[in-house]
């Protein structure tokens, strides 16, 4: 079983709408939580890091459930500009005391007009 | 600017030749890694360093060699490459700090794309 999966999709969306990508994860004692931005050709960017509690940058919602090993992200009133891979990252404690972060394969969305 | 650099920015190689990445990073982090990106897979962390110190290495062959001189500049050397190494070999760095909680995010270069023929 892989240790972090995600649809791959693409999701194709229009303008205006709401979509929702769920990753989960396989390792029980994992620390953090992160979604990451990365557009055609460039580098991966933090979107938001996910906390127990839920937590909303504007358009964007982020949630985990320990329990179920599962972070979602919720992108309302998609924009042309949302139309990137999300990665999810789920960290572990190394043995050392080093943070070592695991990547999703990524969802691609497509907002289209 | 992400603040963190990588050099070459595109490299094409043989089979037997040696060449090196160069990562630097101007954010005063701790901790850098050393990524490969292959096309339709999930980025596969290759080595980390924290305090200049490797602290892991996912049984990455011996053909490529990270090296760490300082905490703000990170190598990977590479030598007898093969064709499927040809991948986009991304750098990161971020502060670690002393709980567990203060896992920071990864700021990553732009990457350098490297064909071997």
């Amino acid at each position: 079983r892989k240790e972090v999966e995600q649809d791959p999709g693409p999701f194709n969306v229009p303008e205006g709408a709401t979509v929702a990508f769920n990753c989960t994860y396989s390792n029980s004692a994992s620390q953090s939580f992160f979604w990451y931005r990365q557009d055609c050709r460039k580098e991966p960017k933090l979107l938001m890091s996910v906390y127990s509690s839920g937590n909303e940058d504007g358009r964007f919602t982020a949630q985990l459930n320990r329990a179920s090993q599962y972070i979602s992200l919720l992108i309302r009133d998609s924009k042309l500009s949302d139309s990137a891979t999300y990665l999810c990252v789920v960290t572990h404690l190394a043995s050392g005391g080093s943070y070592i972060p695991t990547f999703g394969r990524g969802t691609s969305l497509i907002v289209h007009p | 600017e992400t603040g963190v650099t990588q050099t070459p920015r595109h490299l094409v190689m043989g089979m037997t030749n040696k060449k090196s990445l160069k990562c630097e990073q101007h954010l005063g982090h701790n901790a850098m890694y050393w990524y490969k990106q292959s096309a339709k897979k999930p980025l596969e962390l290759m080595f980390v360093y924290s305090l200049e110190e490797r602290v892991e290495n996912n049984s990455v062959p011996s053909r490529f060699s990270p090296e760490c001189p300082n905490s703000s500049h990170l190598f990977l050397h590479l030598h007898t490459l093969q064709p499927e190494d040809s991948a986009l070999y991304l750098c990161a760095s971020s502060q670690e700090g002393v709980l567990a909680s203060s896992y920071n995010e990864q700021f990553f270069g732009p990457g350098t794309r490297l064909t071997v023929l």
